[in-house]
């Protein structure tokens, strides 16, 4: 089945060392998205591409960047992760599913990362 | 700007009752409106979306949503609620057909035996 896969499904880092998440997608749509949600609140966005142009939210920190070397994958860097880090990241991917007429969202099953 | 209102945090209602979950929406443009479900620990589920076609949408699991536009309004309902509905809802609205996703806050619903 086409769909966004995230790996890995939990990471568990340390303080301050770089951590990388990955997201690939087999639906070939041209927006990836990051979002971190953390307990018990609603996803934030952090940033997106929109085919290999990078828009970043005004609020993301310099912390966190991101890489989309092709349409199929994408990356997360935390350079120096805190433990206000810690919190599942989605990743998602909007563009036209196969059959329908408009656009669509997909998201994958999310990393939890824990920083010890 | 866009924004998004869950009018509540947490809902309570018994297995077998109706399920009223409330949402609000502030949008310049025609808004696509769209309602996710996440279950603790899992990822995000879509329930249902509107995007400009009839305003009653109807999505999986029995649940539906009418879009009211002079109440700027997107309510989520189901006739009668499951134990497995327990989770967290989030009613989320994009502006234009890619445009970024705005999420409210999320609503905890519980169902009671």
């Amino acid at each position: 089945d086409a769909m966004v896969i995230q790996n890995p499904r939990y990471q568990v880092t340390q303080f301050g060392k770089p951590v990388t998440l990955s997201c690939s997608q087999t639906l070939n749509h041209n927006v990836m998205y990051w979002y971190q949600q953390k307990s018990s609140q609603a996803p934030k966005l952090l940033f997106h591409y929109y085919d290999k142009d990078f828009n970043n939210e005004a609020d993301t920190p310099d912390n966190f960047q991101s890489r989309r070397p092709n349409t199929s994958f994408c990356f997360l860097d935390i350079r120096s992760p805190g433990l206000g880090d810690a919190a599942m990241y989605l990743c998602a991917t909007s563009g036209k599913l196969e059959g329908a007429l408009d656009y669509g969202y997909t998201f994958g099953s999310g990393t939890r990362l824990t920083v010890v | 700007a866009q924004s998004v209102t869950q009018l509540d945090s947490h809902v309570s209602v018994s297995e077998g009752t109706p399920v009223l979950l409330r949402c609000n929406y502030s949008s310049s443009y025609s808004p696509s409106l769209f309602w996710y479900v996440q279950h603790p620990n899992k990822g995000l589920q879509l329930l249902l979306k509107y995007t400009s076609a009839a305003t009653l949408v109807k999505g999986i699991n029995g649940f539906e949503a009418e879009f009211k536009k002079s109440e700027t309004s997107f309510h989520l309902t189901k006739p009668s609620a499951h134990m497995s509905d327990a989770a967290e809802y989030f009613c989320v609205v994009s502006e234009g057909s890619q445009g970024n996703l705005i999420f409210g806050k999320g609503t905890k619903l519980s169902v009671k035996p």
